[in-house]
C-alpha cells in the first residue's frame, strides 16, 4: 500500500533553514508528480510546492517562492523540501501528498503523509 | 487568484441526516475542484475529484456536484466517523477553501 513518512521537522530560529524529508513507498515513485503541502496550528490547509515526475518542473506558492526548493531522489524514492529564510509564519505541519494520475499534474492530491511540525520560533 | 469560499463554518447534524456542504469559487474553475476530509491528528483524505468523481475507496454516500463557480458536497446520510472537517481545493493554483467542520448535533 502507497506510504508517505515525512521527517525533519523541529524547532528552527526565525531565519535559519531546514530540510524535510519524505520517503515514499507502495507505489512507482518515478511516474507521479509529487506536492508539499502545509497546515498551521488550528488552520487550513496551504499547498507549498510541487514537482513534476521527472523533477524537470517545479511550482511554488507565492508565500515561498524565492525561500523553498522542491526535489526528488529517484533512487531514494524521497521527496525533499529545503526551507530557507524561515519566518514564524512558516510555522506548520508540513506533508507530502502524491498527486493523483500517472505523468502529470492534476493538483489533487490522493495520498497524503501524516506530516512533520515545523516550528519557527526565536 | 481564485479564492473559494466554504459555507456554512459549521454545521450541527444528527448521525442519519443528509448533510450538505457548499464551496463558492471566485472564478469560474470548470468541474476542476475536488473535496477532503479530514479528522483531528489525521491527514486529509481525497473525497471527491473533477467536481463528482468518488476517489477510490470511497463510499457511495458521498457525492459531489456543481460546475463553474458553485459546488457541493453531500453526504445522504451520515455515519459516526463522517464527522470531520471538509476542504474544497482548485486544481488551476491548487488553493483550499477554510474548510467546514461537521458536527454532532
Amino acid at each position: 500500500q502507497v506510504q508517505l513518512v515525512e521527517s525533519g521537522g523541529g524547532v528552527v530560529q526565525p531565519g535559519r533553514s531546514l530540510r524535510l524529508s519524505c520517503a515514499a513507498s507502495g507505489f512507482t515513485f518515478s511516474t507521479y508528480a509529487m506536492h508539499w503541502v502545509r497546515q498551521a496550528p488550528g488552520k487550513g490547509l496551504e499547498w507549498v510546492a510541487v514537482i513534476s515526475y521527472d523533477g524537470s518542473d517545479k511550482y511554488y506558492a507565492d508565500s515561498v517562492k524565492g525561500r523553498f526548493t522542491i526535489s526528488r531522489d529517484i533512487s531514494k524514492n524521497t521527496l525533499y523540501l529545503q526551507m530557507n529564510y524561515l519566518t514564524t509564519d512558516d510555522t506548520a505541519v508540513y506533508h507530502c501528498a502524491k498527486d493523483l494520475s500517472f505523468g502529470e499534474f492534476t493538483g489533487y492530491f490522493d495520498y497524503w503523509g501524516q506530516g512533520t511540525l515545523v516550528t519557527v520560533s526565536s | 487568484e481564485i479564492v473559494l469560499t466554504q459555507s456554512p463554518a459549521t454545521l450541527s447534524l444528527s448521525p442519519g441526516e443528509r448533510a450538505t456542504l457548499s464551496c463558492r469559487a471566485s472564478q469560474g474553475v470548470s468541474t476542476y475542484l475536488a473535496w477532503y476530509q479530514q479528522k483531528p491528528g489525521q491527514a486529509p483524505r481525497l473525497l471527491i475529484y473533477d467536481a463528482s468523481n468518488r476517489a477510490t475507496g470511497i463510499p457511495a454516500r458521498f457525492s459531489g456536484s456543481g460546475s463553474g463557480t458553485d459546488f457541493t458536497l453531500t453526504i445522504s446520510s451520515l455515519e459516526p466517523e463522517d464527522f470531520a472537517v471538509y476542504y474544497c481545493q482548485q486544481r488551476s493554483k491548487y488553493t483550499f477553501g477554510q474548510g467546514t467542520k461537521l458536527e454532532i448535533k
